[in-house]
């Protein structure tokens, strides 16, 4: 069974670019998550997404956005980057019914906003 | 979103108990109080959850008070492995909807 993949790693991008991030979930999980982790700082919950719907929002503008696809991946979008968008982007699958709360992070990807 | 309070960091030694404490005095009814921890350099990674009851796995035990304000997460033996933050979050739970709100955690180092 494979675990949850995220890419890229580490990239850098200047005030105002837009990203796309990518997450690749545990096989057979329907339901994904994305999370703002600051430095020094908890992860903060962005959105879910379940069978390729947006299914729970935490307080981000309208800027953050997200896709999930038929085979579960799913992605990222960030516009207008602005400084304070630096941060480690976690992605985790978890399966409904299975085990509530119980989600699979991957090791996140590190962004940097110049 | 409920609110939790944990110690910024604390200390143990290998082969020890540790005794990690998290205040939810604010958690609805029907939350679950979920415990991760993140090693460095890793998103972070299940460890246990819980209602009402005491709960054990091969990982640890957690203890939730009966009026559920609080809760501690036993690390029956520290390892240098289990050096992490570990994080208590209340869990929003409504259908498939699994939200996990986390505060800035515990650091727990080990001693050899």
């Amino acid at each position: 069974e494979t675990g949850v993949t995220q890419s890229p790693t580490h990239l850098i991008k200047t005030r105002g670019q837009q990203v796309t991030l990518r997450c690749s979930s545990q096989s057979g999980h329907n339901t994904v998550s994305w999370y703002q982790q600051a430095l020094g700082q908890g992860p903060q919950f962005i959105f879910q997404y379940y069978r390729e719907e947006e299914n729970g929002r935490g307080n981000f503008p309208p800027r953050f956005s997200g896709l999930q696809f038929p085979n579960y991946s799913s992605e990222l979008n960030v516009n207008a980057l602005e400084l304070d968008d630096s941060a480690l982007y976690l992605c985790a699958s978890s399966l409904p019914g299975v085990a509530p709360g119980e989600l699979f992070f991957g090791e996140g990807s590190r962004l940097t906003v110049l | 979103d409920a609110k939790t309070t944990q110690p910024n960091s604390m200390e143990s030694n290998e082969e020890e108990p540790v005794h990690l404490p998290c205040n939810h005095s604010t958690i609805s009814g029907t939350d679950y109080i979920h415990w991760y921890r993140q090693l460095p350099s890793q998103g972070p990674e299940y460890v246990i959850h819980g209602l009402t009851s005491n709960v054990n796995n091969r990982m640890a035990s957690l203890a939730i008070a009966e009026d559920r304000k609080s809760s501690t997460l036993i690390l029956h033996r520290a390892t240098l492995r289990d050096a992490a933050v570990y994080y208590c979050t209340p869990t929003a739970s409504g259908g498939s909807n699994y939200k996990l709100t986390f505060g800035k955690g515990t650091l727990l180092t080990v001693n050899p």
